[in-house]
Order: structure tokens, then sequence, then C-alpha cells
């Protein structure tokens, strides 16, 4: 228990679903992150949020759309995705950017 | 291009024995190299990290040996235990301008026979 917990832990979804992922931390930590795992790749990058606002965007496509509502909450708003937008999505939070990141258990999406 | 490489997907060691995992990377200006340990249903959690000031971080079972000059890392695990089955994922950082880029490797899957 790292104390980064996501909801649901599972997602199967159509391609004209919108679904949306939850991450939450009471670590007291003022940076969020997104994180894709895809098979056989690196973790991606996906956005980060500091002090609920987002500083990063690695080129993700539109059909992904995070929202920090506070320190505390992180969701990653889900639309017209594709299949191989299938994956394992992490979130992680650390105290500050320049701090180790601690992370969640993830959600394992599947697009169908 | 992968700035941070783990050229084994996989690798099976007898219990007791020593596991070594190696990671490379192309990027001379990481200057903190972390590793993460994931089991099954559950996100990375940290295992040990090193600053590019040095060459050896001991934790416990687990060293960290960093050959700057070859851009190589790698993670040994003495004695290798069943609970240390998981995935091993190098992370290299770097800061810029005060924020923290991390850079993940692909993983090797570490199994311990017993």
């Amino acid at each position: 228990e790292t104390g980064v917990t996501q909801t649901p832990r599972h997602l199967v979804m159509g391609m004209t679903n919108k679904k949306s992922l939850k991450c939450e931390q009471h670590l007291g930590h003022n940076a969020m992150y997104w994180y894709k795992q895809s098979a056989k790749k690196p973790l991606e990058l996906m956005f980060v949020y500091n002090f609920k606002e987002q500083t990063e965007n690695n080129s993700v496509p539109s059909r992904f759309s995070p929202e920090c509502p506070n320190s505390s909450h992180l969701f990653l708003h889900l639309h017209t995705l594709q299949p191989e937008d299938s994956a394992l999505y992490l979130c992680a939070s650390s105290h500050d950017r320049s701090s180790q990141a601690f992370f969640g258990q993830g959600t394992r999406l599947t697009v169908v | 291009d992968q700035q941070v490489k783990q050229n084994s997907p996989s690798l099976s060691v007898q219990e007791g024995r020593i596991s070594i995992l190696n990671c490379d990377y192309t990027n001379s200006m990481f200057d903190y190299f972390l590793w993460y340990k994931k089991y099954p249903a559950e996100g990375p959690t940290f295992l040990i990290s090193i600053s590019s000031i040095k060459d050896k971080n001991e934790d416990g079972r687990f060293t960290v040996f960093l050959n700057k000059s070859a851009k190589h890392l790698s993670l040994h695990i003495v004695p290798s235990q069943p609970g240390d089955s998981a995935v091993y994922f190098c992370a290299a950082s770097v800061l810029d301008f005060g924020n923290e880029k991390l850079t993940f490797g692909t993983g090797t899957r570490l199994t311990i026979i017993p």
C-alpha cells in the first residue's frame, strides 16, 4: 500500500463509451502524474499536474482528458478510445516535482 | 528512440543464488537512477536508487552498481528469494529546471526458482 489509490482496477469499454479513471492520494503530495504502460513498452508519462496546474502533456491525444480538481484527486476522462489504447494506466504522486514518485496499483483498461 | 534499455525481458534464478538485472542508458544528462519492483496487479514500488556521483549503493540484499563510462547500471539481489519474483523496472532521472523527468525501461521479469 503506497497511499495512492486508483479506481476502478479493471475497465472494459467500447469505442463509443465515455468513462473516467480516478486517482486519490492523501499523502500531502503536490504533484500527480498519469502514466501509460503498454505491453512490452516502457512506462510513458502522459500528464503532470503540479499544485493542481497541468504542467506537462506529452503529446497525448485529445481523447484522453485529465482533470485535477484538488491536490488529492486526479481524473483521466476517456472518450472514443481505440483498441490500441488498451493498457495499464498508472497514477503516481510525489511531494514535489523533484521527489520520488509513489505509484497506485493501476487500472487495466481494455477497449473493445 | 529508447533512452533506457533493459535488454533481457526475463530472467530465471535459483533460490539462494545471485540475481543480476542489467540496464543501459544513452542520455549522459541522467543524474539519478532508480529501480522499481512491480508485482502483478500492483503498481511499481521504489526499491533502490543511486546518484550519478556514486558507483555503488547497497541496501540489505539489494545492491545497485553504476558504470558511468559504459552508461550501464545493474541491480544485484543476493541471496535471491521466491518473494523477489516480480518485474523490475530501471528508471533514469534528470532534473529539468527543478522538475524531475523519469524515463523508464521496458522491465525484466525475474523468476526465482525454489
